[in-house]
Formats: structure tokens, sequence, C-alpha cells
């Protein structure tokens, strides 16, 4: 089935960088946009970047132009966002997408992981 | 301050019929599609609606979605316990040159 697998829960601190990775798993990786969103607990969903893995162009959303970077492994199928300078208020849950019937359907959802920022 | 308005919150009894509305503008939901999800408590959101209105395969139709002007809304029918979760509506900006989600509304079955 359809999947995509996200890497553990980190710990950080303010200042630092961190890099989440997005294995996808029973579809051609290729072919479809990878999108990056976070969620602060107890908060609404915000969109931070996409990904075309068959080019490896990407779009960011403006708040994070500058200090987010989307990229990709084709040979591990795998899709990784990296976050700098990270303060406070980074800390969420941060969830990769598949943008399926077109690339803001974004189905299915990887697990997510919670990023800690804490001094 | 979320670029598309959703209530924080709807209720309904097993059974009713509840709508969710999501307020836009011209730059998103007046010009791009609008997609709905739901997610369920300690777990990602799963896709319910897409361009406005076309449900994906396993998405009951209980959920229906609709769009006019800047506006849209999510329909329940048949309201069912499992259906208590959050949703939100999110469209693409064309002046942010991004997507963008409204802040969610929890539904609750009484």
């Amino acid at each position: 089935q359809v999947q995509l697998v996200q890497s553990g829960a980190e710990v950080k601190k303010p200042g630092a960088s961190v890099k989440v990775s997005c294995k996808a798993s029973g579809y051609t990786f290729t072919s479809y946009d990878i999108n990056w969103v976070r969620q602060a607990t107890g908060q609404g969903l915000e969109w931070m970047g996409w990904m075309n893995p068959n080019s490896g162009n990407t779009g960011y959303a403006q708040k994070f132009q500058g200090r987010v970077t989307i990229t990709r492994n084709t040979s591990i199928s795998t899709a990784y966002m990296e976050l700098s300078s990270l303060r406070s208020e980074d800390t969420a849950v941060y969830y990769c997408a598949r943008g399926h019937y077109d690339s803001t359907a974004f189905d299915p959802w990887g697990q997510g992981t919670l990023v800690t920022v804490s001094s | 301050q979320s670029v598309l308005t959703q209530p924080p919150s709807a209720s309904g009894t097993p059974g009713q019929r509840v709508t969710i509305s999501c307020s836009g503008s011209s730059s998103n939901i007046g010009s791009n599609y609008v997609y709905w999800y739901q997610q369920l408590p300690g777990t990602a959101p799963k896709l319910l609606i897409y361009r406005n209105n076309q449900r994906p395969s396993g998405v009951p139709d209980r959920f229906s979605g609709s769009k006019s002007g800047t506006s849209a809304s999510l329909a329940i029918s048949g309201l069912r316990s499992e259906d208590e979760a959050d949703y939100y509506c999110a469209a693409w900006d064309d002046s942010l040159r991004g997507l963008v989600f409204g802040g969610g509304t929890k539904l609750t079955v009484l």
C-alpha cells in the first residue's frame, strides 16, 4: 500500500538545524509531488513547501523562505525537509504528504515527526 | 490569524446533518479549488474532499463539498460518533503563491 514513513522525534537547541526524512513506498516516488506541513501543539495546519521529486523543483511558503530546504534522494525514494535557525516557535509536528489527485490534494500523509526546540 | 476563516467549533447529534463553512477571498477560494481534511485525535490529517466536491475512494458519500464565490462548505449527513474530529479547509492563494489552510473546526458529536 502507499505509505510515507517519517524519521523519529528530534530535540534541538535554538539556532540549530533539523532534517526530517520521509520515505515513500508503494508507488513511483518520482511521479507525485511531496509537500511539508507543520502543526504546533493544539494549533492548525501550516503549509511549508513542496517538491517535484522528478525534477527537484521546489516552492516554499513566504514565511519560511531562506530557512527551509526540501531535497530528495530518488535512489531510496526519500524526501527531506531541513529547517534552520530554529526557535522555540518551531516546536511542532512536521508532516510530509503526497500530492495525489493533484498537487494540492494531499494523500496520504506521513505519521508526523515531533521537533522540539528547547534550550 | 488564518487566511481562510472557519468557525472554531460545530456540533450535532447522531443522524443529523452538519455544515462547516470556509470563507476566503478572490485570490484563494475565488480562483482556486478547495480541499477538506479530517484530523482524528492524535492522527495525521486525511483527505476528505478535493477539487471542491470530489471524494477520494473510500470516503463515504455522507461527506460532500461545495463552493460558491469566495466561500466553501463541507456537509456531513447522517452524523456518526466517529466523525468527531477537526476539519480543515485549504486552497491555493495566488497572491501569497502558497497553500493556505483554515484555522480548523472542531466537530463534536453530542
